[in-house]
């Protein structure tokens, strides 16, 4: 399934590196979110976006910025990253939900593997 | 906030015998989504159930939704091998909300 690809699959940076994961979509879909996957923790959002607008943003560190241009593609910037940023981020996205209504299934990328040391 | 609880967090079975995951929340949901994540790969959407004691089916896999909205579950009958994996419900605190929260998974290995 190609129908969102992430790049890159694996990234290692040093604490005072700057980089930027990239998402893109080829489904047609308005929303795209960013997860981060740790071990033995559950998946947690960190960012949505619905047409373009940011609409959720779940107490992330600044270190983290979200950037969406359009509604098919969605960057992560990263800088002063921490060791315990280490873990695997997803991409996302869906139809945005129709007003009132509900959720729509999410379609996930492969993940990107980040390493900070 | 919305808490989920996802048990068990393991489940070693026998390939052919059944297997159930069960998630609770602390509060009403408007809907339940629940992955599916294989080794090494990303989560996978299997159903949403949005109805008070909704039950669907694929298969093997029985989703159910319980009577007050507050809990659900997953069950397959005879496990394959092909089962193995981690599965995850997604829990949404308001209809069209993008407030979720994901159960911590249960991992599924299954013995051939």
């Amino acid at each position: 399934e190609t129908g969102v690809t992430q790049t890159p699959r694996h990234l290692v940076m040093g604490m005072t590196n700057k980089k930027s994961l990239k998402c893109e979509q080829h489904l047609g879909h308005n929303a795209m979110y960013w997860y981060k996957q740790s071990a033995k923790k559950p998946l947690e959002l960190m960012f949505v976006y619905s047409l373009e607008e940011r609409v959720e943003n779940n107490s992330v560190p600044s270190r983290f910025s979200p950037e969406c241009p359009n509604s098919s593609h969605l960057f992560l910037h990263l800088h002063t990253l921490q060791p315990e940023d280490s873990a695997l981020y997803l991409c996302a996205s869906s139809q945005v939900r129709l007003a009132g209504g509900y959720n729509y299934e999410q379609y996930f990328g492969p993940g990107t593997r980040l390493t900070v040391t | 906030g919305q808490q989920v609880m996802q048990i068990p967090q393991y489940q070693h079975v026998q390939e052919g015998e059944d297997f159930t995951t069960y998630c609770n929340s602390s509060t009403t949901l408007s809907n339940i989504q629940w992955y599916k994540q294989r080794p090494g790969g990303h989560p996978v959407f299997l159903i949403q159930l949005v109805k008070s004691g909704e039950v669907k089916k694929q298969k093997r896999l029985t989703f159910q939704f319980g009577e007050a909205k507050k809990n659900s579950s997953l069950h397959i009958t005879a496990t394959q091998t092909t089962d193995v994996g981690t599965y995850f419900c997604l829990t949404y605190s308001g209809a069209g909300s993008y407030q979720l929260t994901f159960g911590k998974g249960t991992k599924l290995s299954v013995i051939p």
